[in-house]
């Protein structure tokens, strides 16, 4: 079963927007992480945030994380049209062994140019 | 470069065949994992090893099976008993420990049925 909830399924904005997506998940987290994938390729590892971090920055990404409610938001500021992919959440749960994740659904960015 | 290397790229199963999908990493990690993504879908863990020759069932294992007789390479094994093997198959790595580990990620291969 997947542990993560992305919304929105599909987003569609133009270039210079910000793009927002959100991740719910159930269970208590090590880490959360987020990953994008080009069509028809593998999964890129964007940025990791451990349970005891609120909020994370990369470059033109700003990721949080709210413990409470069990749920992270993904934030790409000032949009291109090479941003276009699917974006997932991935959750290190603490019952699990190891270095195992559990991948949500995933969000679908359009970026229009 | 280090990485990791899924081959082939496509693959076509025919009925009651078993075909294998090569995965191997020059990363130096213990872990290594294989995913299935179905059409517009997350990834769903199939097998995952922590170490060389040990390696547990992930949620949908059945009509599966791997080896890990190096470190370097976790070949998948789809089964005739995989009744619905089209999808995209993913292999990723990671260092061994007990998680805040990014997964490194192959590019992929696409099993289709003849």
């Amino acid at each position: 079963s997947q542990q993560g909830e992305e919304d929105p399924q599909a987003l569609s904005i133009q270039e210079g927007e910000n793009a927002t997506m959100n991740c719910s998940y159930k269970t208590s987290i090590n880490n959360l992480q987020w990953y994008r994938q080009n069509s028809g390729r593998g999964l890129v590892h964007l940025i990791l945030i451990r349970s005891n971090e609120r909020e994370k920055h990369s470059g033109r990404l700003r990721v949080t994380l709210d413990t409470s409610k069990k749920s992270s938001s993904l934030l790409i500021t000032a949009s291109r049209a090479a941003d276009t992919a699917s974006y997932f959440c991935a959750t290190d749960e603490r019952e699990n062994a190891g270095n195992m994740l559990t991948f949500g659904g995933g969000t679908r960015l359009m970026v229009k140019p | 470069d280090g990485g990791i290397t899924q081959s082939p790229k496509y693959l076509f199963r025919k009925e009651g065949q078993n075909v294998t999908l090569s995965c191997e990493q020059n990363l130096n990690h213990d872990a290594m994992y294989w995913y299935r993504q179905d059409p517009g879908q997350g990834l769903r863990l199939i097998y995952y090893s922590q170490i060389v020759n040990d390696f547990q069932k992930g949620d949908i294992a059945e009509g599966y099976s791997v080896s890990r007789e190096k470190k370097e390479s976790f070949p998948l094994t789809v089964t005739s008993a995989q009744k619905n093997p089209t999808a995209f198959y993913l292999c990723a790595s990671s260092p061994a420990g007990h998680g805040n580990q990014p997964q490194h990620f192959g590019d992929g291969t696409r099993l289709s049925i003849l």
